[in-house]
């Protein structure tokens, strides 16, 4: 069963700093990995979608990678802004079902 | 853009009151899921439909049932509420390989 964690729980940074967010999976058998953004009381907000046999994506100052040997996705940010905090959660297909299973994400601060 | 939207934002229910969510998406998408949201737990799923009137258990389906006549909604029912039900409920869709979120409904039992 796919179990995917996200370390750290949350993370404080100051304003334009570049950052990393992780996510590792147990299952390297992954058809795609998908990050969202979560604002306080709100839904998920889709920042991009990775497809297996992909390395990279990229969206404005995002870039997820997608290392499927070692089990690990990252989401770079860069030049981190204040409207940047939220918390950020990846999910990955359950197998080949429809199912997603979710990190329990990162809270990100970024401080003015 | 795809849009996702659920009925209420916040609602607030007594205990064994019968309660319906909806969800309406705008993309003709075949699946649609509903999760609820509880801190330390993260985001768990309760029912996912992959057609009209097809439906298939999550994670937790225990109190809840699940209603797909047309294509574009999906009704979450909880058939008696309890406190234990007070959550953030999210409805989302998935299209091609995308899964896209309404903003959440926060209900509160009490």
């Amino acid at each position: 069963k796919q179990e995917v964690t996200q370390i750290p729980a949350a993370l404080s940074v100051p304003e334009g700093e570049n950052l990393v967010l992780n996510c590792s999976f147990t299952d390297s058998a992954i058809y795609n990995l998908q990050w969202f953004r979560q604002d306080p009381g709100k839904g998920l907000t889709s920042l991009l979608l990775i497809q297996s046999s992909q390395r990279e994506q990229t969206s404005g100052r995002l870039n997820a990678s997608l290392d499927k040997s070692s089990g690990r996705s990252t989401l770079y940010i860069a030049a981190s802004q204040p409207g940047d905090s939220a918390t950020y959660l990846c999910a990955i297909p359950q197998g080949g079902s429809e199912k997603l299973v979710f990190g329990k994400g990162t809270k990100l601060t970024v401080n003015p | 853009d795809v849009k996702v939207t659920q009925s209420s934002r916040y609602l607030v229910k007594r205990t064994g009151e019968k309660v319906f969510l909806e969800c309406v998406q705008d993309m003709d998408h075949e699946n649609m899921f509903w999760y609820r949201q509880d801190p330390g737990l993260g985001l768990r799923l309760i029912y996912f439909s992959y057609d009209v009137k097809m439906k298939e258990k999550g994670d937790i389906p225990e109190g809840y049932s699940v209603s797909r006549e047309k294509k574009e909604r999906f009704s979450l029912i909880l058939e008696s509420a309890s406190t234990n039900q007070t959550s953030m409920y999210l409805c989302a869709s998935r299209g091609v390989f995308e899964q896209y979120f309404g903003p959440g409904t926060r209900l509160t039992v009490t």
